[in-house]
């Protein structure tokens, strides 16, 4: 089946520490974005990328980095340096195509201890 | 001013009823406009893009008037299943070649049905 897989699920580190958040798709898509959700509020974008070995930062980038070294992959760093980093996390591919639909992975809930 | 405004609701509707939700995006030259569902806790999917023409899916019918700039979703004979939240989503570019893709999202609006 084709999609989008975060992982993992539920992720707890401790104040100071760095964490990687995984997103693969296997859809070929080009495209490929990351966001944050907060209780009660939108989606607010992080990082994206247009195609392999470039991508741009979005609304909300400081204290976040994020490589494209294969299509299928785009890793999420957060940084000791992010001052609010718990919250829910959502990796998502976008078909240019018919539709122009994003595609979502079921996303990484991240709390900092 | 948020750039996608929405009424976050909760909006409390008995099976059956009827309900609309409106949003409201403030770039004129925004081009393509959706509605997303999330569940709780889960990623948000796409349940319809909305066109000028306006467009209907089933119970779902989706309006945009752009003289306005508001969206709207009116959700018909409501099922229980229909509680979610229901993100109004906006692109600014369109579809030409330069188009990011990137999606402006409004916070939500929950939907309660109840029995």
């Amino acid at each position: 089946d084709g999609g989008i897989t975060q992982s993992p699920k539920y992720l707890f580190r401790k104040e100071g520490q760095n964490v990687t958040l995984s997103c693969e798709q296997n859809l070929n898509h080009d495209a490929m974005y990351w966001y944050r959700q907060d209780p009660g509020q939108g989606l607010r974008l992080i990082y994206y990328s247009q195609i392999v070995n470039d991508f741009q930062k979005g609304d909300i980038a400081e204290g976040y980095s994020v490589s494209r070294e294969k299509k299928e992959s785009f890793p999420l760093t957060v940084t000791s340096a992010q001052k609010n980093p718990t919250a829910f996390y959502l990796c998502a591919s976008w078909d240019r195509g018919q539709h122009n639909e994003q595609f979502f992975g079921p996303g990484t809930r991240l709390t900092v201890l | 001013r948020k750039e996608v405004e929405q009424d976050p609701g909760p909006f409390n509707v008995p099976e059956g009823a009827t309900v609309a939700f409106n949003c409201t995006y403030s770039n004129s030259a925004s081009q393509s406009f959706f509605w997303y569902r999330q569940d709780c806790r889960k990623e948000p999917k796409l349940l319809m893009s909305v066109y000028s023409s306006g467009n209907e899916d089933g119970r779902f019918t989706a309006q945009l008037n752009r003289a306005s700039q508001y969206i709207s979703l009116l959700i018909r004979d409501s099922k229980l299943s229909d509680s979610a939240t229901y993100l109004c989503v906006v692109n600014n570019l369109g579809h030409g070649s330069s188009n990011t893709g990137k999606l402006i999202f409004g916070q939500g609006t929950t939907l309660q049905v109840k029995p």
